[in-house]
C-alpha cells in the first residue's frame, strides 16, 4: 500500500539549518513533493522532485532523494522564523493520475 | 497571481445538517481536486474531475458526501448529513491537464460539526 511518514515535531534556531526527513513507501512513484502549511491555511507548494534525480536545489531549499531507502529530505539553509510552518512530504503513488499521498506534516518551529 | 478560491473559508454546523463548500479553480486548469484534513493529519483525496467527469472518487463516502462539477469549471462538494467526524479541513486544488505535479491549493473551508 501507499503510504507516507514523518517525524512530528522540529525545532531549530533561528539562522541554523533545517533537516525534514520523510520515508515513503511506492517505489513506483514519479514526483515527490514537499509542501509548507502555515496555521489554518492552504497548501504552498515549495518543491518536487522527480524520481530518477538525486538532488534538487531552489535557493536556500535543497532536496535529497534515496530511492534505494525511499527516503526523502528537505533542507532549509539559514531558516528564520517566517519558515515556522508544517512542513507536507507528498508521493504521487504508482497511478499517477495526479492523486497525492501526504505524510501527517512535520511542524517547524524556528526559535530567535 | 491567478489562485484558487474557496468559500466559505469557516462554517459551523450542527450534526445532521447540510453543507455545501464552493471551489473556483485557476482559470484553465482542467483537473480539480477535493482534499479532506483532519486536524495532525495530511490531506486525503476525496474526489478527483477531468473537466466535468469524476476521475477518483474512491475515498469519498458516497452515502452522506456527493461533488459536483456541471460545466467543468467550478466545483461544489456537499455532506448531508454532517457528523461529528467530518471536522476537517476541506481543501481544493486545480492543475493544468495533464500536469499533475502542480497542483495549487486554496485557503480551504474549516468545517466544525457540533
Amino acid at each position: 500500500g501507499e503510504d507516507v511518514e514523518q517525524s512530528l515535531f522540529l525545532s531549530v534556531r533561528e539562522g541554523d539549518s533545517s533537516v525534514i526527513n520523510c520515508t515513503y513507501t511506492d517505489s513506483s512513484s514519479t514526483y515527490l513533493y514537499w509542501y509548507k502549511q502555515e496555521p489554518g491555511a492552504g497548501l504552498q507548494l515549495l518543491t518536487y522532485i522527480f524520481s530518477n534525480m538525486d538532488m534538487k536545489q531552489d535557493q536556500r531549499l535543497t532536496v535529497l532523494l534515496n530511492k534505494k531507502d525511499k527516503h526523502l529530505s528537505l533542507r532549509i539553509a539559514d531558516t528564520q522564523t517566517g519558515d515556522s510552518a508544517i512542513y507536507l512530504c507528498a508521493e504521487s503513488g504508482s497511478s499517477n493520475t495526479g492523486k497525492l499521498i501526504f505524510g501527517q506534516g512535520t511542524t517547524l518551529q524556528v526559535k530567535p | 497571481e491567478a489562485e484558487v478560491a474557496q468559500s466559505p473559508r469557516y462554517k459551523i454546523t450542527e450534526k445532521s445538517q447540510a453543507v455545501a463548500f464552493w471551489c473556483d479553480p485557476i482559470s484553465g486548469h482542467a483537473t480539480l481536486y477535493w482534499y479532506r484534513q483532519i486536524l495532525g493529519q495530511g490531506p486525503e483525496l476525496l474526489v478527483q474531475f477531468q473537466d466535468e467527469s469524476v476521475v477518483d472518487d474512491s475515498q469519498l463516502p458516497k452515502d452522506r458526501f456527493s461533488a459536483e462539477r456541471l460545466k467543468g469549471v467550478d466545483s461544489t462538494l456537499k455532506i448531508q448529513p454532517a457528523e461529528l467526524g467530518d471536522s476537517a479541513m476541506y481543501l481544493c486544488a486545480s492543475s493544468l491537464a495533464g500536469r499533475p505535479d502542480e497542483q495549487f491549493f486554496g485557503p480551504g473551508t474549516r468545517l466544525t460539526v457540533l
